[in-house]
């Protein structure tokens, strides 16, 4: 079955620091790539979304994200995090082949330390 | 131009009660999804509906709950005979078409169920 994985289900970082969410995919035919946010008591945002073309993706609030077929990943990156990004991080993905569902990861909880 | 708009944001009920959750999509969107999240846990699909058209309820649990989307007004979820399993909180997502098209999430319906 197709799937979504994201390993870290809270990952703390320092104000400041550079940040990495990991997302991986089962194999399937060309995907659709999303991540999206949840602060506490809210909605979803979608961040970032890869479709094709260039690989390394430009989203809102300074978050950027790769595609790496040979790697089957799509990891969240930002080079300094502020204390505002403490939420959770979802990523998510339509396989071509079962054309509509978004099929979800587990969510990352980011937890900033000041 | 409006976001997906849900109402009601948070509703209690007791058990053996009905409840009714709406959502009304984006302007120009024809595609309405809806998903539940339980505490702590990520996002799961229930149904794909187009107007006056179920897609796929594959997610959806196979007693107590069922959905529309007319052909005016809004989608509605419906949970009769609500028990404390049902508290969760449910999101609806519009598209405007399918195969990838991006869904815009409503900030949810928090279901707490007494």
């Amino acid at each position: 079955a197709q799937s979504v994985t994201q390993p870290d289900i809270h990952i703390t970082v320092s104000e400041g620091a550079s940040l990495e969410l990991r997302c991986n995919y089962s194999y399937g035919a060309t995907p659709y790539l999303f991540w999206y946010v949840q602060s506490p008591g809210q909605g979803l945002q979608l961040l970032l979304k890869y479709f094709s073309g260039d690989t390394l993706v430009q989203g809102i609030k300074g978050f950027e994200a790769e595609f790496k077929r040979s790697q089957s990943s799509f990891n969240l990156r930002k080079p300094s995090v502020h204390w505002s990004d403490a939420a959770e991080y979802f990523c998510a993905v339509v396989f071509m082949d079962s054309n509509y569902q978004l099929i979800w990861g587990a969510g990352t909880k980011l937890i900033i330390k000041p | 131009n409006a976001g997906v708009m849900q109402n009601p944001r948070h509703l209690v009920r007791r058990r053996g009660q009905e409840a009714r959750l709406r959502c009304s999509p984006m302007k120009g969107h024809s595609h309405v999804y809806w998903y539940r999240q339980l505490p702590e846990e990520g996002l799961k699909f229930m149904v794909y509906l187009q107007k006056e058209n179920i897609i796929d309820e594959s997610g959806m649990p196979k007693e107590r709950f069922s959905a529309e989307f007319p052909k005016e007004g809004p989608s509605i979820l419906r949970i009769q005979q609500v028990v404390r399993g049902d508290s969760a909180a449910y999101f609806c997502a519009s598209s405007r078409g399918q195969g990838g098209e991006t869904q815009y999430f409503g900030p949810g319906t928090r279901l707490l169920v007494l």
